[in-house]
Parts: C-alpha cells; sequence; structure tokens
C-alpha cells in the first residue's frame, strides 16, 4: 500500500471552529489532492499541489485553504467550520499526471455541528 | 452540467450477469479516463484506464471509450457479489484536474 496517512481520521467539531487536516506521504511524489465526498456527489476537488508550496484550487474550494511547506505534507484547513464542511475528506497523491499512479489515504470523517 | 456525469443507481444484477455502468464527460479535450472502485466506508482503488477509442480489456472488466459520443463506460462480465460497490468515473480536464463523476452503486444480488 501507498505510503498516506490522513491525520484526524473522525473529528467531530463546532461550528465556527479552526479545524485542520494533514495528509502525510512516504512516497515522495510530487503531487498531492484533497477532496470531499458527499453522498449524490462523488469526489469533489478542493485544492491540489504540484509541488511544495505549489497549490491550486480545485472545483470546491471556497471556505478551504492549503499548505505545503514539505513535500510529505499536504495541510487542509477549514478556517471556520460550517455544517455544509461535514464530509469525508480524502487525500490522494500521485507521481505523475498519467493517472495511473493516484493513491487514495484511508480518509478523515469531518462533522461539524 | 458537471463535467462528468454518471448515473447514481443504485444498479443491481444477478450474480453472473454482466453489469454495464456508464459515464458521460462534457470536456472534448480530455484525453484519459479512469473507473475507480470503492467499497463502503473505503477509499477509491484504481481498476481501469483507458485513453483510446475501443476497448480494453482486463480480466472480466471491459472498458469503452467513444470520443465523439463523449462517452465511457465499464462492463463487468460474470458478476460477482464481491464486486457490489460504488463505481466512480474520472477524466483529466483541459486545467489538467482530475474530476470525478457522482459515482454508481452497483449491487449483485446471489
Amino acid at each position: 500500500d501507498a505510503g498516506i496517512t490522513q491525520s484526524p481520521r473522525h473529528k467531530v467539531t463546532e461550528t465556527g471552529t479552526p479545524v485542520t487536516l494533514r495528509c502525510h506521504q512516504t512516497e515522495n511524489h510530487r503531487y498531492m489532492y484533497w477532496y470531499r465526498q458527499d453522498p449524490g456527489h462523488g469526489l469533489r476537488l478542493i485544492h491540489y499541489s504540484y509541488g511544495v508550496k505549489d497549490t491550486d484550487k480545485g472545483e470546491v474550494s471556497d471556505g478551504y485553504s492549503v499548505s505545503r511547506s514539505k513535500t510529505e505534507d499536504f495541510l487542509l484547513t477549514l478556517e471556520s467550520a460550517t455544517s455544509s464542511q461535514t464530509s469525508v475528506y480524502f487525500c490522494a497523491i500521485s507521481e505523475d499526471r498519467s493517472g495511473n499512479t493516484i493513491y487514495f489515504g484511508e480518509g478523515s470523517w469531518l462533522t461539524v455541528v | 452540467q458537471k463535467e462528468v456525469e454518471q448515473n447514481s443507481g443504485p444498479l443491481s444484477v444477478p450474480e453472473g450477469a454482466i453489469a454495464s455502468l456508464n459515464c458521460t464527460y462534457s470536456d472534448r479535450v480530455s484525453q484519459s479516463f479512469f473507473w475507480y472502485r470503492q467499497y463502503s466506508g473505503k477509499s477509491p482503488e484504481l481498476i481501469m484506464s483507458i485513453y483510446s477509442n475501443g476497448d480494453k480489456e482486463d480480466g472480466r472488466f471491459t472498458a469503452q471509450l467513444n470520443k465523439a459520443s463523449q462517452y465511457v463506460s465499464l462492463l463487468i462480465r460474470d458478476s460477482q457479489p464481491s464486486d457490489s460497490a460504488t463505481y466512480l468515473c474520472a477524466s483529466y480536464n483541459q486545467g489538467g484536474k482530475l474530476i470525478f463523476g457522482q459515482g454508481t452503486e452497483l449491487s449483485v444480488k446471489p
């Protein structure tokens, strides 16, 4: 299995509080992604990174920010969590853009109450 | 309109039958297409990729691509209960982002 670790795996937080999810990889892959998954919507791209300090927005980036200060870590921050951000968050990594080398983490279940 | 669209299902087929999963995409520039399988509570895993028009076979799985119709499909022959999962279609769009459809839930009944 690809070395991807997401933390925390489960979190319950209150509306208005900041939340940071961490994705850590041991594969030294260049590309890292954050997706959210909700019933009826499949996986939706939030942000992605194509190198240290290089990030770009995805389909649903409003309310989220990211940072990548090291190759191995990609952080997703909800500055002020809302109930609409209750979701399962998946981190993914890939070596290149071919699509054949994308691996997903195990997911982080976030509940905003 | 979503860039990648799938029927959400659920699709129910009897064991041993052929399951047919369909996907359409809107970005004509897209060149790479993928099918992922996701079991409940688990992360997605890549099962097929296809880049050229026509069919690509891998064991019981066949992916079909028709770029003129902007249509991708996945056929699962001799469906097994262990194939019961959500199947996600994905493609790279013009901006280089991997975009997923909403997924089709497949149930294979013994």
